[in-house]
C-alpha cells in the first residue's frame, strides 16, 4: 500500500519566522517523494523532490525538505517565511515500478505580516 | 517548453448529461495522470497511462467514468452520467515516467447542478 498523511489541515506563521509543514509516508520498498504548492485556481507546482542520497533536499523559492527514514516522514521547511508562501502544500509520494503517485490531503500555509 | 494543456477550464453540466476533458501532455512525457480534486481534498488518482496503456486505474469509477490516450499522446477523460458529487477539478498531469516529478495542467473545473 502507498499513503501520505498531512496531520495539519493549516499552518500559521508570521512573516520572517521559520516554517515546517508536515508529512508522514507509507509505502513498500524505497520511498520517493515530493512537494507541491498550490496557488488559488492554479494546477500544482512542483518544488522539491527526494530520490535517494542526502537526507535534506533543497528546492524552489526557499524551501527544503528533510527527509527522515526511522520517523517515514518528509517534512518540508522554510528558515525565513514569506507572506507570498501563503499557499495549500502537497506531499506525494511515488513508487519507481510503476510511477504511480499519491498525494496528502494538503496542508493550507498562512503567513502574516 | 510548453506545459500540460487542458480543455475546457470550466464547465457546468446538468445531473445525468455526459461531459469530455481534454489533456494535452508536455511533448516526450510517457506517463499520463488524471487526478480528481474535490474542493478541499488532495488529488485523487483515476487513472495512469504509461504510453498508450493504463497502468493503474483503480480508482477510476469505470460504471460512468471512462478514459483514453490514443497514439500515447493526447488524453480524453469522460463522465456519463454525470452525478452531483463529481463537482471537482480534474487535473490531468504528465511525466518522463518513474521516478520522475510529475507537471500538472490548470485544471477543468467541473459544476454539476
Amino acid at each position: 500500500a502507498q499513503s501520505v498523511a498531512q496531520p495539519e489541515d493549516q499552518v500559521n506563521v508570521a512573516e520572517g519566522n521559520p516554517l515546517t509543514v508536515k508529512c508522514t509516508y507509507s509505502v513498500s520498498g524505497n520511498p520517493y517523494l515530493f512537494w507541491y504548492v498550490q496557488y488559488p485556481n492554479r494546477g500544482l507546482q512542483f518544488l522539491l523532490k527526494y530520490i535517494t542520497g542526502d537526507n535534506l533536499v533543497k528546492g524552489s523559492y526557499g524551501f527544503e525538505a528533510e527527509f527522515n527514514k526511522s520517523q517515514t516522514s518528509f517534512h518540508l521547511k522554510k528558515p525565513s517565511a514569506l507572506v507570498s508562501d501563503s499557499a495549500l502544500y502537497f506531499c506525494a509520494v511515488g513508487r519507481s515500478n510503476t510511477g504511480k503517485l499519491i498525494f496528502g490531503q494538503g496542508t493550507t500555509l498562512q503567513v502574516k505580516p | 517548453e510548453a506545459g500540460v494543456a487542458q480543455s475546457p477550464r470550466y464547465k457546468i453540466i446538468e445531473k445525468r448529461q455526459s461531459v469530455a476533458f481534454w489533456c494535452n501532455p508536455i511533448s516526450g512525457h510517457a506517463t499520463l495522470y488524471w487526478y480528481q480534486q474535490i474542493l478541499g481534498q488532495g488529488p485523487k488518482l483515476l487513472i495512469q497511462f504509461q504510453n498508450n496503456g493504463v497502468v493503474d486505474d483503480s480508482q477510476l469509477p469505470k460504471d460512468r467514468f471512462s478514459a483514453e490516450r490514443l497514439k500515447g499522446v493526447d488524453s480524453t477523460l469522460k463522465i456519463q452520467p454525470a452525478k452531483l458529487e463529481d463537482s471537482a477539478v480534474y487535473l490531468c498531469a504528465s511525466s518522463l515516467g518513474g521516478i520522475t516529478e510529475a507537471f500538472f495542467g490548470q485544471g477543468t473545473r467541473l459544476t454539476v447542478v
